[in-house]
């Protein structure tokens, strides 16, 4: 079946990393994405990882991905007041064109 | 490069009417996908267009329809509107299956 989980809410001091988390339930995932929201805004892609990667770096963000967990994991470091915002994690399932999106995690970061 | 642009911004309808979104795809972007998106709820993909053809589609009834022009800006029609149908609905254009890029979406409130 899909289906991709995501916790509802992350709250972080400024400056500490933070750790979002997902699981998805199709194996057969081909890419896997995090995504984020600000209020009244689109989507904006923040990095993806194909399912033969196991850890991606981009700055500030890791992704790690565990196939046989079907976990995958967005940290940011050195969280700022800007990275306040609702992060979605998504799949694309081999053979399909649609992306299934998690309901979102709304990180909070405080001052 | 705009990015992509989506119309209107907001959008009221009654119960029952009928209701068209447009979408204007990234420069160079030849696929565009629809997507609903309720309060507090990740996006539900809807349908993708390529090659002016629906190519998938989601779980939504056949009161949603589409069209893709070839200049590869797209419509969304939706008929005989229910309460339910409100949502933020998103469009994202990609050249490849694997690179979305959403636009800020459109609106929609029923009453």
């Amino acid at each position: 079946g899909e289906d991709v989980e995501q916790s509802l809410f992350l709250s972080v001091r400024e400056g500490d990393s933070s750790v979002i988390n997902c699981t998805y339930t199709d194996s057969s995932s081909t890419y896997l994405y995090w995504y984020k929201q600000e209020p009244g805004a689109g989507l904006q892609l923040l990095t993806y990882i194909f399912s033969n990667m196991d850890m991606k770096q981009d700055q500030r963000l890791t992704v790690l991905l565990n196939k046989k967990d079907k976990h995958l994991s967005l940290r940011i470091a050195d969280t700022q007041t800007g990275d306040s915002a609702i992060y979605f994690c998504a799949e694309i399932v081999t053979g399909g064109f649609k992306t299934i999106f998690g309901a979102g995690t709304r990180l909070f970061v405080k001052a | 490069d705009a990015g992509v642009t989506q119309s209107p911004t907001h959008l009221i309808k009654t119960r029952g009417q009928q209701v068209t979104l447009r979408c204007s795809p990234k420069s160079g972007h030849d696929t565009v996908s629809w997507y609903q998106q309720a309060l507090g709820q990740g996006p539900q993909f809807i349908f993708q267009y390529y090659e002016e053809e629906e190519r998938q589609r989601g779980n939504f009834p056949d009161r949603f329809s589409g069209h893709q022009f070839p200049n590869y800006s797209s419509e969304l029609n939706v008929n005989a509107l229910l309460l339910g149908d409100s949502a933020l609905y998103l469009c994202a254009s990609s050249l490849d299956l694997y690179e979305q890029y959403f636009g800020p979406g459109t609106r929609l409130t029923v009453t």
